[in-house]
């Protein structure tokens, strides 16, 4: 059985910190990479990056390299998305997704996801 | 401008059949890659309802087919019904990019 399990709703202001955090289960997914996808009315869905929980060998989106960082903790099965700053931009659903990897990535898919959370950053 | 491009909205009554068309921007022609589909039900998170051009997860209704031609794919919805109506999304790849991309989406009507 496959499940993400994604930290609640965030409000927050421009400046601020903020990590989300995304539990994992995947057994019987071999070689699976943790992905982070952001969804805005504005600009649909985007694949921020992956993470391979095993190593942590992270690949970023180079339009969105930058923003904030992945990491993972194999122990806990907890991949998170980390913005040492946040600005008004940042406000999104981001859904942590499984990436199935294909053909080093090119038909790679995202399996499966996550509920979501939803992060506001206002003044 | 998108690299993969869907019309922003299709409907269709009970029963019938729709399509939804996913094409690729000219910077990527001559390139192939496989196309995807996911199915977000409002409210919800996406769902994968179609990989590698034509391939149905388990559990995913055979009233949903896809097929892809050259840079251009599209999703079919036969014997349309009201749990349906859905925002739809193709995916694929962008080798100049470098990254996954995503259509803007498809709002399906019934």
């Amino acid at each position: 059985e496959v499940q993400l399990v994604q930290s609640g709703a965030e409000v927050k202001k421009p400046g601020e910190s903020l990590t989300i955090s995304c539990k994992y289960s995947a057994y019987n997914i071999p070689n699976y990479w943790i992905a982070w996808v952001r969804q805005t009315p504005a600009r649909g869905l985007e694949s921020m990056g992956v993470i391979y929980p095993d190593d942590s060998k992270t690949r970023y989106s180079p339009s969105l390299q930058g923003q904030a960082t992945i990491t993972a903790d194999k122990a806990t099965k907890n991949v998170h998305l980390h913005w040492g700053s946040l600005k008004a931009s940042d406000s999104a659903m981001y859904y942590c997704a499984i990436l199935r990897m294909v053909r080093g990535g090119m038909d790679s898919y995202f399996e499966y996801w996550g509920q979501g959370t939803l992060v506001s950053v206002s003044s | 401008q998108s690299v993969v491009t869907q019309p922003p909205s299709v409907s269709g009554a009970p029963g019938q059949r729709v399509t939804i068309s996913c094409t690729r921007s000219s910077s990527n022609l001559g390139a192939v890659y496989d196309i995807h589909w996911y199915q977000q039900l409002p409210g919800t998170a996406p769902k994968l309802l179609i990989y590698a051009n034509n391939n149905r997860p388990s559990g995913v209704p055979d009233r949903f087919s896809a097929s892809k031609s050259g840079t251009s794919a599209s999703l079919a919805i036969t014997g349309l019904q009201a749990e349906d109506e859905a925002v739809y999304y193709c995916q694929s790849y962008d080798k100049g990019l470098n990254e996954w991309v995503f259509g803007a989406g498809t709002k399906v009507t019934v």
